[in-house]
């Protein structure tokens, strides 16, 4: 079966500009996890969404920002993007509770300039 | 406030000797914990996890240990082989109360394999 499914797999965008990352997970898998990499830092969580409501939240600031579709399907928004945003984004769904089985995607590379 | 942590960023083992990666956490409520690999370019896959009720799990060449007294887990990896080489991240877990629906990371360590 298909793994996860992050769209773009790069990207490049400017100071102040926003931007919209794609997520499809697993079929059949209901929860979508979103968390950001950088350099030192490991992997951050920033938020969880199941059947379309967001059950968990990391400390990031408001600008960041996911929603869920009907179909599973998630996308998450950074507005007023920061040089320091720069980083690898991942995607990871679950057919229930992550810590059964959390399958990752290969991520979208942001670029910040 | 960093309540996974991996104290070694990088680790170096010769082929077929064993490897052992250390995590550390703060949190007492974490009841599970895990490890990933990743490979450049790629997201992290999933490889062994242990439950807060048990000290040992063992799937193959790796084996996780958790000392809750000490708040520490190891992964072995034996007998360590060149496809190993990758970044090793550990996780943990809350309960349903506590959040279980995150991971929390540590930074990682990255393991070289020599041959």
């Amino acid at each position: 079966k298909a793994g996860v499914t992050q769209t773009p797999r790069y990207l490049i965008k400017t100071r102040g500009q926003q931007v919209t990352l794609s997520c499809s997970p697993i079929s059949g898998h209901r929860s979508v996890s979103w968390y950001q990499q950088t350099p030192g830092q490991g992997l951050q969580f920033l938020f969880e969404y199941f059947s379309e409501t967001q059950r968990n939240k990391g400390n990031f600031p408001g600008r960041f920002s996911g929603r869920q579709f009907s179909n599973s399907r998630s996308e998450m928004n950074v507005s007023t993007l920061e040089l320091g945003d720069s980083a690898l984004y991942l995607c990871a769904s679950s057919a229930g509770s992550p810590v059964r089985g959390y399958t990752f995607g290969s991520g979208t590379r942001l670029t910040v300039v | 406030d960093q309540q996974v942590k991996q104290n070694s960023p990088s680790l170096s083992v010769q082929e077929g000797r064993i490897s052992i990666l250390n995590c550390d956490y703060t949190n007492s409520m974490f009841d599970y914990f895990l490890w990933y690999k990743k490979y450049p370019a790629e997201g992290p896959t999933f490889l062994i996890s242990i439950s807060s009720i048990k000290d040992k799990n063992e799937d193959g060449r790796f084996t996780v240990f958790l000392n809750k007294s000490a708040k520490h887990l190891s992964l072995h990896i034996v007998p360590s082989q060149p496809g190993d080489s990758a970044v090793y991240f550990c996780a943990a877990s809350g309960n349903q109360l506590q959040g279980a629906q995150k991971l929390v990371f540590g930074q990682g360590t990255r393991l070289t394999i020599n041959p």
